[in-house]
């Protein structure tokens, strides 16, 4: 089963900032979080990943609570071509970057309305 | 610079036959992983290859079998396939020890249907 609970659909404007929630309550301490998003008939795509410190990227930041049992990733300008499945993933990250295979829920779909 | 490439796209089978499908890694990458992704549901991991073995696997029966191939290439095989085998099959490679770090990169995947 998943580790993480993420809400089923959200929308949001064009231009606007996307943010989507996360809860990760049963996260380990060496779990990191990973988002991924699949935009329609693509393989999924690799956006973020962190533990506990926040991060960003060319891509979206990745907001991490303090006591890690929550994240959101933020698209901060979003574009009708991030309408797509978003999947928020806890995984180990080992020492030498490997990771192990990776349990997508259902995720979010997000719907960017012009 | 080719990105992860499976073959065929689509493909459709009868209960009880056996099928491959292919994937050729990212150029530069090393380790493949498979996935099967249901209609409305996330990808589910099957197993993941390096160095042609399979170094961890999830919650699939053993008719879910694979090979990895000296060029890292990989197939994937289902054998007495069952209606519910239909799914699109995503295939997915990282350098060895950067997957953490850079995360996969999937490819478009094979849509498996059974009749």
């Amino acid at each position: 089963d998943a580790k993480t609970t993420q809400p089923p659909s959200m929308d949001c404007a064009e231009g606007r900032a996307a943010n989507l929630p996360c809860n990760h309550s049963t996260i380990s301490g060496n779990e990191y979080v990973y988002w991924y998003r699949q935009i329609h008939s693509q393989g999924p795509q690799y956006i973020i990943h962190g533990l506990k410190n926040n991060e960003t990227n060319e891509m979206a930041s990745l907001i991490i609570t303090e006591d890690r049992k929550s994240s959101t990733l933020i698209l901060p300008h979003a574009t009708l071509r991030d309408t797509a499945v978003y999947y928020c993933i806890v995984s180990l990250l080992y020492s030498g970057g490997g990771a192990d295979g990776l349990t997508f829920g259902k995720g979010t779909h997000l719907i960017i309305q012009p | 610079d080719a990105g992860v490439t499976q073959s065929p796209t689509h493909l459709i089978k009868t209960r009880g036959q056996q099928v491959t499908l292919r994937c050729s890694p990212k150029s530069g990458h090393d380790t493949v992983s498979w996935y099967q992704q249901a209609l409305g549901q996330g990808p589910q991991f099957i197993f993941q290859y390096y160095e042609e073995e399979e170094r961890q696997r999830g919650n699939f029966p053993d008719r879910f079998s694979g090979h990895q191939f000296p060029n890292y290439s990989s197939e994937l095989n289902v054998n007495a396939l069952l209606l519910g085998d239909s799914a699109l099959y995503l295939c997915a490679s990282s350098l060895d020890g950067t997957g953490g770090y850079y995360g996969y990169t999937f490819g478009s995947g094979t849509r498996l249907t059974v009749v």
